[in-house]
């Protein structure tokens, strides 16, 4: 089936450091990609998408390329923000199925000042 | 983009006793609507599938006599966990589909504790 592996947290950096979230997703045909994000105490907000190959997707300064090679698709930011402190979520939609989505575990960002 | 609510945000309710969630979209009709639960850091569960005017495909898993979903229209689902008991005790969240586009939206998510 399909699934979602995204690397452990929490991840702590310094404000204006450089961001990686690990991404890779195992699944059938040709599936959606998203990040979402989830504040403390509030529910998910897309924060972007790619739905094919090479596609970029991207937001708020963060970006995410559809990888299909490496079946990955990694979380970027240049520069976070104490703003940014939040969990990422990774997940897939899969084309084939009547659009569930799975998610991978998370990934709790911290940044400091 | 598009809106979806629940209501209420958090409930607070004593063991035994029943609580309903509803979830709304505001702006779209949603056909499809989903029911996750997530538990304390960690990732979203999905619990069910819920279709307008039929009834809700549950997860494996699920108890589908514990957890009551109703798609009664096409903007608003509601699931109502019956006989709480303290580990039902979760962040509820719920989802639609706006079928152009393929995308999910998700409410704010509804904390549910059980005393």
């Amino acid at each position: 089936g399909d699934s979602v592996t995204q690397m452990e947290g929490p991840v702590t950096l310094s404000e204006e450091a450089f961001l990686t979230i690990n991404c890779t997703y195992t699944a059938t045909g040709y599936p959606s990609l998203f990040w979402y994000v989830q504040y403390p105490g509030e529910g998910l907000q897309l924060l972007l998408k790619a739905t094919k190959a090479d596609d970029k997707g991207s937001n708020k300064g963060f970006e995410a390329t559809y990888r299909k090679e490496t079946t990955s698709f990694h979380l970027e930011k240049g520069s976070v923000q104490v703003s940014d402190s939040a969990v990422y979520f990774c997940a897939l939609m899969n084309s084939g199925g009547y659009q569930k989505v799975t998610f991978g575990t998370g990934t709790k960002l911290q940044v400091i000042p | 983009g598009a809106v979806v609510s629940q209501h209420p945000s958090w409930v607070i309710c004593k063991s035994g006793t029943s609580v309903k969630i509803e979830c709304r979209s505001l702006d779209f009709q949603a056909t499809t609507m989903f029911w996750y639960r997530q538990f304390p850091k960690q990732s979203l569960m999905l619990m069910a599938t819920s279709n307008e005017g039929s009834k809700a495909t549950y997860e494996q898993g699920v108890e589908k006599d514990k957890f009551l979903i109703n798609h009664a229209s096409l903007t608003l689902s509601t699931l109502t966990v019956t006989s709480a008991h303290p580990e039902d005790s979760s962040f509820y969240i719920c989802s639609a589909i706006i079928p152009i586009g393929n995308e999910q939206f998700f409410g704010p998510g509804t904390r549910l504790t059980v005393l």
